[in-house]
């Protein structure tokens, strides 16, 4: 079946760097990709939709500028936290799509999600 | 603002007992609902998805059921099994892509 490769699986970094999450869709084409953060005994919340060869979309409330999105090949998107800080210490993971949407909306698709990415920022 | 809840937060159980959890969804303009098996280091898995008022889905001892108008989808489990220990993770959509989540049952079953 269809598989989401993340990496790395955890990261540790200093307050003021700069952290790159890679996700690739190993054995299919995902031309959307979404990224998901979660804080503890929360819901993953979506922070950004990502589409291969165009600029991200984002959720109210999620800066562009911290989080930044690249999704320049059908198999590989990037979520860099800018200057990470201790508040953005949490659990991102990213999701696609396998297949073109089955309805109206692409809703009714299931999602292949990666395995998540635990940051902790010092 | 759209809201998922799922119900137990977290459920024990002993091997060889049937289970359920709730996940309950705001019913105007429904589109479709999810429900995913997460286990810890691993990647959330999909388990059934459904867009229709009633609606029932079967994977071996895993069965959902849907009902739209009300606002809620049943997960069930025959006969746990250890491996079946996982957080359960429901999401709905409405008409756009985008899912949202409840923050899911964890099921621990004990041998």
């Amino acid at each position: 079946g269809a598989v989401v490769s993340q990496h790395p699986s955890w990261v540790i970094c200093k307050s003021g760097t700069s952290v790159k999450i890679e996700c690739r869709s190993l054995d299919f084409q995902a031309t959307t990709m979404f990224w998901y953060r979660q804080f503890p005994k929360q819901s993953l919340m979506l922070m950004a939709t990502s589409n291969e060869g165009s600029k991200a979309t984002y959720e109210q409330g999620v800066e562009k500028d911290k989080f930044l999105i690249n999704h320049a090949s059908l198999t590989l998107s990037t979520l860099t936290v800018t200057s990470a800080h201790p508040e953005d210490s949490s659990f991102y993971i990213c999701s696609a799509r396998d297949a073109p949407p089955t309805g109206k909306w692409a809703g009714a698709n299931v999602l292949t999600f990666g395995a998540g990415s635990r940051l902790t920022v010092l | 603002i759209l809201n998922v809840e799922q119900s137990p937060q977290s459920l024990h159980v002993q091997e060889g007992d049937s289970t359920n959890f709730t996940c309950s969804f705001p019913s105007s303009n429904f589109y479709a609902l999810h429900w995913y098996r997460w286990e810890t280091a691993k990647s959330p898995e999909a388990l059934f998805v459904m867009t229709l008022n009633g609606d029932e889905k079967k994977k071996g001892r895993i069965s959902a059921t849907l009902n739209t108008k009300e606002g809620y989808s049943y997960l069930y489990i025959k006969g746990s099994q250890p491996e079946d220990s996982a957080t359960y993770l429901c999401a709905f959509t409405v008409n756009t892509d985008k899912l949202i989540f409840g923050t899911g049952t964890r099921l621990q079953v004990f041998p």
